[in-house]
Formats: C-alpha cells, sequence, structure tokens
C-alpha cells in the first residue's frame, strides 16, 4: 500500500522568510495530494492540493509543487507570517481495498518568529 | 466545502465506559470516514462510515470496539467501547463529495481523555 514520509518534522523560520516542507510517496499510482494545517485544538484544513496532471499550483502565499517521475512533492510558504505557526500535513490517495484512501504524512510543526 | 460538526467537542471519561461522538454534515455527502489521531502523531484511519451497511474497517480495528453507524447520507457515528487510557486520542470525522477524488473535509475533533 501506500507509503507517505514528510520532511522535516519540526521548522522554525523567521517572520517574512520562505518555509518548505517535503513530502515522497510510493505509490505511483496515486494522483491526488493535499495539504492539510492543523492548529492547536482544531481539526485538519485543506490550504492547497494538486492533482497528478498538473506540476504546481498556486494560491497567494502558498504554492504546491509535484514530480510524479521522483514521487515527491512540496509545499511552500512565502512571505511567512505568525499565524502561519502549525501543524501540517501532507498526503496521497492510494489505491487499495475498497475505498480510495487517503495516506498521510507524519507532520511538520512550523514556527515562525515574529 | 462542507461544514461539519461533531460532538463532543472533548470528554473525560472512566475506564470501561464507552463514548459516542456524532458527525453531522450540512450537506449530503458519499464518503464518511473516522480517523484517529493519538497525541503528537498523524492521522490514521479507523474505517468508513457506509450507508445502510456495516462499516469498512482498516486493519488494526474492529467493530466491536470501534461500532460505527451511518443512518443517512449527512450523519453517523462512532462508538469507542470499553475505553482503557490508550484509547485518549482526538477522534475526527471527515467527508468527501460525491465526485472522484474530491477534497476531504474533516471536523474539529473529538478530545478524548481515559482516566
Amino acid at each position: 500500500g501506500e507509503n507517505v514520509e514528510q520532511h522535516p518534522s519540526t521548522l522554525s523560520v523567521q517572520e517574512g522568510d520562505s518555509a518548505v516542507i517535503k513530502c515522497t510517496y510510493s505509490d505511483s499510482a496515486s494522483n491526488y495530494f493535499p495539504w492539510y494545517k492543523q492548529e492547536l485544538g482544531k481539526g485538519p484544513q485543506l490550504i492547497i492540493d494538486i492533482r497528478s496532471n498538473v506540476g504546481e499550483k498556486k494560491d497567494q502565499r502558498i504554492a504546491v509543487t509535484l514530480n510524479k517521475t521522483a514521487k515527491h512533492f512540496s509545499l511552500h510558504i512565502t512571505e511567512t507570517q505568525p499565524e502561519d505557526s502549525a501543524v501540517y500535513f501532507c498526503a496521497a490517495r492510494g489505491y487499495g481495498g475498497a475505498t480510495n484512501k487517503l495516506i498521510f504524512g507524519t507532520g511538520t510543526l512550523l514556527a515562525v518568529q515574529p | 466545502s462542507a461544514v461539519i460538526s461533531q460532538k463532543p467537542s472533548r470528554d473525560i471519561c472512566q475506564r470501561g465506559t464507552s463514548l459516542t461522538i456524532q458527525c453531522q454534515v450540512d450537506s449530503q455527502v458519499t464518503m464518511m470516514f473516522w480517523y484517529r489521531q493519538q497525541p503528537g502523531q498523524s492521522l490514521t484511519l479507523i474505517a468508513t462510515a457506509n450507508q445502510g451497511s456495516e462499516a469498512t474497517y482498516e486493519s488494526g480495528f474492529v467493530i466491536d470496539k470501534f461500532p460505527i453507524s451511518r443512518p443517512n447520507l449527512t450523519f453517523s457515528t462512532l462508538t469507542v467501547s470499553n475505553m482503557s487510557p490508550e484509547d485518549s486520542s482526538i477522534y475526527l470525522c471527515s467527508v468527501e463529495g460525491r465526485q472522484v477524488n474530491t477534497e476531504a473535509f474533516f471536523g474539529q475533533g473529538t478530545r478524548l481523555t481515559v482516566v
């Protein structure tokens, strides 16, 4: 089945700097890759996603890139702000069994220092 | 996006008891899922809640411990039975739409502490 690895586990940046979180996946059949932001005491919030028919997608300060050949995808946050501080999870949709299920990475705790 | 209401938001329970968590969505959705998130960990899928039939459980999770109901397209419950301190986790409801590879949205979670 699908396996998703995520790095780094923690990331500290200065306000205004960029942050990059990387994920690799194992199942070449996966074709949907969302990113979630989870603030303390809240459920995961979908912030951006990418499908395998595109290589990059942007939404204001957030972008995601996908390299299908290497089976990795990355989240890029530019001009970071203190409110970007949270845990970020990547995921890949794997195929198997009765359902197409999301497999999550282990998470990255991002701390933006003011 | 769907609006997902999950109740209770948190609870402290005695070991050996059971807790039922409710998930209500504001629109009809095809897929509903239940996840567990242990402290400081990632999300692990418990089961897919199927409307009108038995839930589909992932490896390591069984119906006797985590019975699930889904009587219609907008509502599901997860029961954590015969709880022990190891069941202390956040339990999350997730929904997806009708089309293939649509986005998945999560409720705010139920923070369960078993003492």
